[in-house]
């Protein structure tokens, strides 16, 4: 059955203070891993997909990185404006488009 | 951020009302989802179009029908709901699934739902 666990659930860090969220998976054939940024009240928005380990991707502070069972989400000397929640979604090599989620890592970063 | 919109943003209703929830996409996609998100859990996918036709049914109850007039619109029809049915209903949009990235999956902004 695919699964997608995220850790910690929730992470609070000082201004600059550099980290790493995970999202560990299990599928049946990755077709990708995607990485969305949500705000309290709104949909998610689209950061990065991921299709291959080894595969990294960087997008202003966030960078990341893709492994045979699990992807990091590198957030390097964050702001107050990079507090939200991170979900973490995969994709099964099925044919389907289907994203199976995982609960998501709720940041708030500290001025 | 205007790719994907969703009406209303906010709703209350009562057990016994009906209501629709419309979503429009503007990105020239042809496949469109409904996911449901309440509190401590991961989103759910409940209905997925593509190419106008129904492909998946994720068990969702009867209350809940969709409705997918043409690929730039979807709604979600809503009967005799209950209490435990509260929570962000979100619309999405990609391709088509083929391969690479044009099935990203992008969201609109949701509509709050509370049952009372």
């Amino acid at each position: 059955e695919d699964q997608v666990t995220q850790s910690p659930e929730a992470l609070r860090l000082q201004e600059g203070e550099s980290s790493s969220l995970n999202c560990s998976y299990t599928v049946s054939g990755l077709r990708g891993l995607f990485w969305y940024r949500q705000d309290p009240g709104k949909g998610p928005e689209f950061l990065f997909t991921l299709y291959s380990a080894g595969e990294e991707k960087e997008k202003e502070r966030l960078k990341a990185t893709l492994t045979k069972k699990e992807s990091f989400l590198h957030i390097t000397a964050p702001k107050p404006e990079d507090s939200a929640t991170y979900l973490c979604a995969v994709q099964a090599n099925t044919g389907a488009n289907n994203l199976f989620f995982g609960t998501g890592t709720r940041l708030t970063v500290i001025p | 951020e205007t790719g994907v919109t969703q009406t209303p943003r906010h709703l209350v209703m009562g057990m016994t009302n009906k209501k629709s929830l419309k979503c429009e996409q503007h990105l020239g996609h042809n496949a469109m989802y409904w996911y449901k998100q309440s509190a401590k859990k991961p989103l759910e996918l409940m209905f997925v179009y593509s190419l106008e036709e129904r492909v998946e049914n994720n068990s969702v109850p009867s209350r809940f029908s969709p409705e997918c007039p043409n690929s730039s619109h979807l709604f979600l029809h809503l009967h005799t709901l209950q209490p435990e049915d509260s929570a962000l209903y979100l619309c999405a949009s990609s391709q088509a699934p083929s391969g690479g990235p044009r099935e990203t999956q992008y969201f609109g902004p949701g509509t709050r739902l509370l049952v009372l």
